[in-house]
């Protein structure tokens, strides 16, 4: 099972530039999440969804834009790049039913100079 | 808003011996979810356990165990005969019974031959 797979696992942007990042799941998972960690942070919500076709706004959402056209694929998009969004990026699924747990992609570290 | 808390920037404990990682939360809810995910120097996020907030016995898994005080809003990691691979950052994460997911800022546990 390749689970939850993340695009790019490295990137560096220059400021004002867009970009991409790109996730998909391949176990059916209905929950889907972004999240973002900065150096001795713990994870910042930045959108989530509960299903295909529907989004909504995690605790940091500013400079970010997401969309949900099918249960597999999740990407965030960076609109006009800044330095403070310079992190390590998570995109999760989640399981549900009574163990339910978070499914972790690998993470992109993400530079904005 | 809800919060998690954890005191413990970093924790060090001797192999096979027993370490505790503190983790507070806040919420008006009634019904929720806590874990503790682990972090290894890979970036993967492990799930290591999860307690479900009506369920009075606390959660254990191999030689994780947790102390979970309802009424304190305190949810605690209890790691036995430590091992090298236990050396990782560690997150306490509270779910209400929605669908976001929210992080404590991590403890980096050292093991020490």
């Amino acid at each position: 099972n390749a689970g939850v797979t993340q695009t790019p696992k490295f990137r560096i942007l220059k400021i004002g530039q867009s970009m991409t990042l790109q996730c998909t799941q391949d176990m059916n998972h209905n929950y889907m999440y972004w999240y973002r960690q900065d150096p001795g942070m713990g994870l910042k919500l930045i959108y989530y969804s509960v299903g295909a076709g529907i989004t909504d706004k995690g605790e940091v959402p500013n400079g970010y834009n997401v969309s949900r056209s099918t249960t597999e694929d999740f990407p965030l998009r960076l609109e006009l790049a800044a330095p403070s969004q310079t992190s390590v990026y998570f995109c999760a699924s989640r399981s549900g039913g009574p163990n339910e747990k978070l499914f972790f992609g690998s993470g992109t570290q993400l530079s904005v100079l | 808003a809800q919060t998690v808390t954890q005191s413990q920037p970093e924790m060090s404990v001797q192999e096979a011996e027993t370490v505790t990682l503190s983790c507070t939360y806040d919420t008006s809810e009634s019904d929720y979810y806590l874990f503790w995910y682990k972090q290894p120097p890979s970036r993967q996020m492990i799930l290591v356990i999860r307690q479900e907030a009506y369920k009075q016995q606390n959660a254990t898994e191999n030689r994780f165990s947790v102390n979970f005080q309802k009424a304190a809003k305190s949810f605690s990691l209890k790691i036995s005969d430590s091992q090298l691979g236990d050396a990782a950052m560690y997150f306490c994460a509270y779910r209400r019974a929605g669908n976001q997911f929210y992080f404590g800022t991590g403890t980096s546990l050292t093991v020490i031959p």
